[in-house]
């Protein structure tokens, strides 16, 4: 049960779009479309923004959105804004487990 | 308003043993699969334990399997996770997650400290 490989850190400038890689394994990521992604500001529980590769739940903004090719999963942010800035975490069903991503710190310059 | 609310966290020896509890409201507990998970200081989220609606089914992480026990009294809608031989790796913020496609509710999490 190894964390899915997230980078460590990407930023951009406010307005612009980034993207985040997750990359797993033809076990979790590439075997089921059951891939969700958490933004999570400092102290605070993780909010759920992308499921099922890349549906979004009611509340969150349409500047999220999901895609996966084969054992990678992506999420992009656009319009980049100040209040995106914090942790992001994928998530993967692998069968009798779930695995978590290693996490990627988004910074807005 | 859904609401999920961690309790039974604090400090504890190694070997030691802890049970958490996650008290629900605001939805129908019993209709859904829920989950616990954990955050080290400083590092990122790992799932820890699975149960379903009705109990019949869990799983557990690889590093807390044969120590922990996670069960649900769903005429009280709660869950818990008994947390047997705890170790200094242990040591984390523990949440409640609701399971409905993704995690889509979490509590505020429990801190468990594992030191001597």
């Amino acid at each position: 049960q190894s964390a899915l490989t997230q980078p460590a850190s990407v930023s951009g400038s406010p307005g612009q779009s980034i993207t985040i890689s997750c990359t797993g394994t033809s076990s979790d990521v590439g075997s089921y479309n059951l891939v969700s992604w958490y933004q999570q500001h400092p102290g605070k529980a993780p909010k759920l923004m992308i499921y099922e590769g890349s549906k979004r739940p009611s509340g969150v903004s349409n500047r999220f959105s999901g895609s996966k090719s084969g054992n990678t999963a992506s999420l992009t942010i656009s319009g980049l804004q100040a209040e995106d800035e914090a942790d992001y975490y994928c998530c993967s069903y692998a069968g009798s487990s779930t695995l978590f991503g290693t996490g990627t710190k988004v910074t807005v310059l | 308003e859904v609401q999920l609310v961690e309790s039974g966290g604090g400090l504890v020896q190694p070997g030691g043993s802890l049970r958490l509890s996650c008290a629900a409201s605001g939805f129908t507990f019993s209709s859904y699969e829920m989950n616990w998970v954990r955050q080290a200081p400083g590092k990122g989220l790992e799932w820890v334990s699975y149960i379903s609606s009705s109990g019949s089914t869990i799983y557990y992480a690889d590093s807390v399997k044969g120590r922990f026990t996670i069960s649900r009294d769903n005429a009280k809608n709660s869950l818990y996770l008994q947390m047997n031989s705890l170790r200094a790796e242990d040591t984390a913020v523990y949440y409640c997650a609701r399971s409905d496609s993704g995690y889509d509710y979490w509590g505020q999490g429990t801190l468990v400290t594992v030191s001597s």
